[in-house]
């Protein structure tokens, strides 16, 4: 089994929608779960981390991890044709003294104007 | 906004050759890494660095593969002798402290193309 798993996509939505972009892991000692957005050829750039369950708010952007279900969400509000990139999970272990983040897919969204 | 940066952008390069890949750290940042994407693929992590040690490297980061902090500013991959399957994105990331490791930066990239 997969440490992270996320649908691939692509995933294409108008403007001004919701997005929800998921991942699902499998290892119950990840205790940390990221958000990076990358544009084609560019590096990962950080949006969003969480610590265990809970929901965390930065402007459109809210990511939600349950850790019951081993399910972590990334809610995109009132998307916009800059949203457009590939969006990727990551997890790491709490116990981790290394910082090895391992990562999912990646999704690729596409906001339609 | 600091940010790292890596240089180059893009390396071509002969099967059997020796490449080294630059990197630059926030200034103030204690631990970096080294992270490859294959084209299609996830991103995966190398190696891990820290007070002039590696902390953890994966399986992929055998002994063609090596890391040094040759001065207080740049962080160095060097794969001594290239082979195809090592075509990829190489990525620098680094972050804070120990503390902080979720928080992680990361360089655009250089592009490896071994021929």
């Amino acid at each position: 089994q997969k440490e992270v798993e996320q649908d691939p996509g692509p995933l294409s939505v108008p403007e001004g929608a919701i997005v929800s972009l998921n991942c699902t892991y499998s290892n119950s000692a990840f205790q940390y779960f990221m958000w990076y957005r990358q544009y084609s050829r560019k590096g990962p750039e950080l949006l969003m981390y969480t610590y265990s369950s809970g929901n965390k708010e930065d402007g459109r952007f809210t990511a939600q991890v349950d850790k019951s279900s081993k399910y972590i969400s990334l809610f995109i509000r009132d998307s916009q044709p800059s949203d457009s990139a590939t969006y990727l999970c990551a997890t790491q272990k709490s116990s981790s003294n290394t910082g090895k983040l391992i990562f999912g897919q990646g999704t690729t969204l596409q906001v339609k104007p | 906004e600091p940010e790292v940066t890596q240089t180059p952008s893009h390396q071509v390069t002969q099967m059997g050759q020796e490449v080294i890949l630059r990197c630059v750290p926030i200034s103030n940042h204690l631990y970096f890494y080294w992270y490859r994407q294959i084209l299609g693929q996830k991103v995966e992590f190398l190696v891990s660095f820290y007070n002039n040690e590696i902390s953890e490297k994966s399986e992929i980061f055998d002994d063609q593969f090596s890391v040094e902090r040759p001065d207080g500013s740049n962080f160095t991959l060097k794969i001594r002798s290239t082979k195809l399957e090592d075509s990829a994105m190489y990525f620098c990331a680094s972050s804070p402290g120990f503390s902080k490791h979720y928080e992680q930066y990361f360089g655009p990239g250089t592009r490896l193309t071994v021929t």
